[in-house]
């Protein structure tokens, strides 16, 4: 079973500090098959990249995406009052499967 | 604009049967797959399965097999996800999203259907 690990599971920072979020992957993900989104209480989770490293249109460049094979990460260069939230990252190859989830606040 | 429309909360008992809808509008409805997530309360997100939009052919998370079942109505641009005998383990918030098949992950998520079983 293909297994997505996040870390850390919170992340306390106040605005206007940098974010590193990891996501690691129990075996290596094909052709970067990896995804970051970001759910704010009661609502569907926001594309912020896939590919590891492409933003969609209207993602704010202050979040950027890297990585490839095992390991991913998530920054977020200085933290917006909006950015608080939880993230997570999602592999969507043949057998999909999702992080837990790091929770910034 | 890209949306998809979810139908609203259900409240069951254990054994009922249940389908929820997601409704696209804004894109090419039969050129996607529509894939199912489900979250449990203050938990993380789980695969469930996808549909092609254009031929109705599934992939679904083994470990769901034959719990569920996806169907579309690309005349309506709508997909479904039912149950035929709920469990109260199936209480969670639902999710549909748009997914073209390729590099682009999916992309335009529905707002979720939350399903309470509870007897």
């Amino acid at each position: 079973e293909f297994v997505l690990t996040q870390s850390p599971g919170t992340l306390s920072l106040s605005p206007g500090e940098r974010a590193t979020l990891s996501c690691r992957a129990s075996q290596s993900i094909n052709n970067n098959y990896l995804a970051w989104y970001q759910q704010k209480p009661g609502q569907g989770p926001r594309l912020l990249f896939y590919g590891s490293s492409t933003r969609p249109t209207g993602i704010p460049d202050r979040f950027s995406g890297s990585g490839s094979g095992t390991d991913f990460t998530l920054t977020i260069s200085r933290l917006e009052p909006e950015d608080f939230a939880v993230y997570f990252c999602h592999q969507y190859g043949s057998s999909p499967t999702f992080g837990q989830g790091t929770k910034v606040e | 604009e890209v949306q998809l429309v979810q139908s609203g909360t259900e409240v069951k008992k254990p054994g009922e049967s249940l389908r929820i809808s997601c409704e696209g509008s804004g894109f090419m409805f039969s050129s996607y797959w529509i894939t199912w997530m489900r979250q449990i309360p203050g938990k993380g997100l789980e695969w469930m399965g996808r549909i092609d939009a254009s031929d109705s052919f599934t992939k679904y998370n083994p470990s769901l097999q034959g719990q569920v079942t996806l169907s579309v109505d690309k005349s309506i641009s709508t997909a479904y996800l039912q149950w035929s005998s709920l469990k109260a383990s199936d209480t969670a918030t639902y999710y549909c999203a748009r997914y073209s098949g390729s590099y682009i992950a999916p992309d335009s998520w529905g707002q979720g259907t939350l399903v309470i079983v509870s007897s």
